[in-house]
């Protein structure tokens, strides 16, 4: 019962590094998503892919690339990391790319740090 | 565009009942959902309510949704300190989920 899978877990980085936070998940969903989720800010979307092939910019996608490498794996990319990526990321993926009531899945988080 | 506002914190006695207070400004939202997240760990979906309805009961959770005025609520009946956690409401109409600031729930003895 895998659900939703997140690498790295933590990770911290030098201001300009570039790194990759990878998602996984076996569920055979269609819609994937990336979240950030800072302090009295809730939870923004980052990216989103309504179905393999296909990908949308959310609410705060700059600094951000993604990348829906099959069904089952959706990347985000920091490509130079600064310190207002600061945060912690959540994937999740749903079914059928429209959401229902019960079939939305979070991984555990992604904790990031930019010195 | 949407936007889904909490107030941040809570604080309730152990065996109170907590009410968190959410709204929206999307009128065409299909699905509200409220989350809860302990310290240092994912969302868990805790319950959701389709937009078609008023209220829907879950052992100790209530949910009431006055689409009129674009509210929603949690009522937590005999609340724990297990319920201590950050609650997290959300709406969507497509598919992508719109969450609130999220309300960090206290419960002390």
């Amino acid at each position: 019962n895998a659900g939703v899978t997140q690498t790295p877990k933590f990770q911290v980085l030098k201001t300009g590094q570039s790194m990759t936070l990878q998602c996984a998940q076996d569920m055979n969903h269609n819609s994937m998503y990336w979240y950030r989720q800072d302090p009295g800010m809730g939870l923004r979307l980052i990216y989103y892919s309504a179905s393999e092939g296909t990908t949308d910019k959310g609410e705060v996608p700059n600094g951000y690339n993604v990348s829906r490498l099959n069904k089952r794996e959706f990347s985000l990319r920091l490509e130079s990391a600064a310190p207002s990526q600061t945060s912690v990321y959540f994937c999740a993926s749903s079914e059928m790319g429209k959401l229902s009531g019960n079939t939305i899945y979070f991984g555990e988080g992604s904790w990031l740090t930019v010195v | 565009g949407e936007d889904v506002e909490q107030s941040l914190f809570l604080s309730v006695r152990e065996g109170d009942s907590s009410v968190i207070n959410c709204t929206y400004t999307d009128s065409s939202s299909t699905y509200l959902y409220w989350y809860k997240q302990e310290p240092g760990a994912g969302l868990q979906l805790l319950t959701y309510i389709f937009s078609n309805m008023d209220m829907k009961q879950d052992q100790r959770l209530t949910v009431l949704l006055n689409k009129k005025d674009k509210h929603l609520s949690l009522r937590i009946a005999d609340t724990q300190t297990g319920d201590s956690a950050i609650y997290f409401c959300a709406e969507s109409n497509t598919d992508k989920l719109i969450f609130g600031t999220g309300t960090r729930l206290q419960v002390f003895p």
